[in-house]
């Protein structure tokens, strides 16, 4: 099983639809979460951290669930702009490598 | 504040030669990823470095390629013999440490 796991999409939304996602890990001493906006081509951007009370900035809300040890990002009113690979990232312990999910790509649509 | 700077931003190369990749984190962060990221693939961790230390290479194929994090100067990813597999985009992130990571725009290699 690989430590953190996404489903690769794509998901399909349209414009001004809601879209959620997950991504699930499996080490249950992770700590810290991420999700981070990848565009064609572009490096890797921090989009929000998770944290255990769940977080909310504009349209993008991402919560954590610890005892099924996933985290979710929820996007509403989707934008074309939206369109991106999503990725996870989850840091095990302090001082330990970030490991990234595989990414989950979303085409919004017209 | 700079935030990561990556050169070069291209590089070509033909199949046998040397790949040198320069890595300045952000001023203060003392620790340096990279990640390899082959074309429609998501990315693949090679190596987390702290200032003169490598701490897990487990991404890291054992032949050919190398990386270090001198006390002074940039992180440098090394391909010796370059083939065409490893035409790949190459991403370096730092950190200050278990924290977000900042990405560099990435050294795109593309070996002939």
């Amino acid at each position: 099983r690989k430590e953190v796991e996404q489903d690769p999409g794509p998901f399909n939304v349209p414009e001004g639809a809601t879209v959620a996602f997950n991504c699930t890990y499996s080490n249950s001493a992770s700590q810290s979460f991420f999700w981070y906006r990848q565009d064609c081509r572009k490096e890797p951007k921090l989009l929000m951290s998770v944290y255990s009370s769940g977080n909310e900035d504009g349209r993008f809300t991402a919560q954590l669930n610890r005892a099924s040890q996933y985290i979710s990002l929820l996007i509403r009113d989707s934008k074309l702009s939206d369109s991106a690979t999503y990725l996870c990232v989850v840091i095990k312990a302090a001082g330990n490598k970030l490991t990234f999910g595989g990414g989950t790509r979303v085409l919004v649509k017209p | 504040n700079a935030g990561v700077m990556q050169n070069p931003r291209h590089l070509v190369r033909r199949r046998g030669q040397e790949a040198r990749l320069r890595c300045s984190p952000v001023k203060g962060h003392s620790h340096v990823y990279w990640y390899r990221q082959l074309p429609e693939e998501g990315l693949k961790f090679m190596v987390y470095l702290q200032k003169e230390n490598i701490i897990d290479e487990s991404g890291m194929p054992k032949e050919r390629f190398s990386a270090e994090f001198p006390k002074e100067g940039p992180s440098i990813l090394r391909i010796q013999q370059v083939v065409r597999g490893d035409s790949a985009a190459y991403f370096c992130a730092s950190s200050p440490g278990d924290r977000e990571l900042f990405f560099g725009e990435g050294s795109r290699l593309t070996v002939l």
